[in-house]
């Protein structure tokens, strides 16, 4: 039963463009995140939000932001992608962000040419 | 900064054995410990978690944890072909939970 929901499944995109994920969990968690995934299936944190707050953002480029309105929705946003963002970034939601269970969506697939 | 790492990095084993997958962390501080698994294409999906030392039993799975040894292990009792998939540790940094380095496992019949 999905409860973190992601689109787009898969997007193929050119050097250069801006991309845009949505991420929506129906959970009433409180807080989200942004995971990315590599070719070596290494999960690696990118963002969280506790209650629409950034709380935290690992060294990534500045060329990515998250952008969340409510609780339930954490978005990402790649202004100028580059070949190496080529990669499945998981979104992830849990009761608090503390010790909790990590809920994950299907994930976006991104394929840089 | 935390380090979480997996061993072995892959493993074949029969149907009906029992399957030891390892996590070690650098945090002696670290409180949460948990194992997901990753069907091929699929979400990472919780397993089980622990808190404290000792062992923690559900099914035909078994997390051990010894915060001294900043080693943390889950065992499969009667391996499964489903169970054939990605396994990952997660040791809670936090605010997060950073991840190891993954276990692919397959379960030949």
């Amino acid at each position: 039963e999905t409860a973190v929901f992601q689109t787009p499944n898969y997007h193929v995109t050119q050097v250069g463009n801006e991309v845009s994920f949505n991420c929506k969990q129906t959970l009433g968690h409180d807080t989200m995140y942004w995971y990315k995934q590599d070719s070596k299936k290494l999960l690696k944190i990118m963002f969280s939000y506790n209650n629409k707050q950034l709380i935290v953002n690992e060294t990534v480029p500045r060329r990515f932001s998250p952008q969340s309105s409510d609780k339930a929705h954490l978005n990402l946003r790649i202004k100028s992608v580059e070949p190496e963002d080529s990669a499945v970034y998981l979104c992830a939601s849990s009761r608090d962000h503390s010790n909790e269970r990590l809920f994950f969506g299907h994930g976006t697939k991104l394929s840089v040419l | 900064q935390q380090k979480v790492q997996q061993s072995p990095e892959s493993l074949i084993v029969p149907e009906g054995a029992m399957t030891s997958l390892n996590c070690t962390f650098s945090d002696s501080a670290s409180q949460y410990f948990a194992w997901y698994r990753q069907h091929s294409g699929k979400a990472p999906k919780a397993l089980m978690s622990i808190f404290s030392n000792g062992e923690k039993e559900e099914g035909r799975f078994t997390i051990h944890l010894n915060k001294a040894s900043l080693h943390f292990s889950l065992h499969i009792r009667d391996s499964q072909p489903s169970d054939s998939a990605l396994y990952l540790c997660a040791v809670n940094s936090g605010t997060y939970q950073r991840f190891g380095t993954g276990t692919k496992l397959q379960v030949v019949p």
